[in-house]
């Protein structure tokens, strides 16, 4: 089954412990793309990847990291998470040839 | 600063009737259109897409574009409770891009 897969799908943690949430896709997407929505706000976008070691910034970027060293994975990393980071963020990847994007399920991340 | 906008809603519509979704967006270079819908807690899936000027219809779903004047809606027909969500307005800058510019959506309920 086509689709991308988040881990974990629900995190608590504390401030200042670094995380890292993993997104996987198994569609062979050259883009992928890091969101984050808040309650009246939208989508906004973390960072992006447009290939293998292609990274780049989206709105939000402050306060978080990725990396992309192989096609399917694309992790975002929090070094030292802080209470205004918690939201609901999804992952989500698009083939090169349609610009249309399918999501992960969602992590909902609490920072206390 | 690019921006979609959307009436936040709630939009409270009879079963049965025509739901009527609209979207405002502000860069007159924009070339696709997306509407994805979203139920609560659960990641934003694609319903639509539109091109070029005038109506796509697929099943009880018809998406309008008119570039002219920067607006891009989404009529239901036959509105159900199933169709009651939030429904996001994306917009694509240039046929080259991945990236979207998203709305805040608009909260669709469907009193049966």
């Amino acid at each position: 089954e086509a689709q991308v897969t988040q881990n974990p799908r629900y995190l608590i943690t504390v401030t200042g412990k670094k995380l890292t949430v993993t997104c996987s896709q198994n569609m062979n997407h050259e883009y992928m793309s890091w969101y984050r929505q808040d309650p009246g706000l939208g989508l906004r976008q973390i960072y992006y990847s447009m290939n293998v070691e292609v990274t780049d910034k989206g709105d939000v970027p402050e306060g978080y990291k990725v990396s992309r060293k192989e096609k399917r994975n694309f992790p975002l990393i929090l070094e030292s998470p802080s209470p205004n980071q918690t939201s609901l963020y999804f992952c989500a990847s698009s083939p090169s040839d349609r610009n249309i994007q399918y999501f992960g399920a969602g992590t909902r991340l609490s920072v206390l | 600063q690019k921006e979609v906008e959307q009436n936040s809603g709630p939009l409270s519509v009879p079963e049965g009737a025509i739901a009527s979704l609209n979207c405002t967006y502000s860069d007159r270079g924009s070339q696709s259109f997306f509407w994805y819908r979203q139920y609560s807690g659960k990641s934003p899936e694609l319903i639509m897409s539109i091109y070029s000027n005038g109506d796509k219809e697929d099943g009880r779903f018809t998406a309008q574009l008119n570039k002219a004047s920067q607006y891009v809606s989404l009529l239901i027909r036959d509105s159900q409770p199933s169709d009651s969500a939030t429904y996001l307005c994306a917009v694509n800058e240039t046929p080259l891009s991945y990236q979207l510019i998203w709305g805040a959506g608009t909260k669709l309920i469907i009193k049966p």
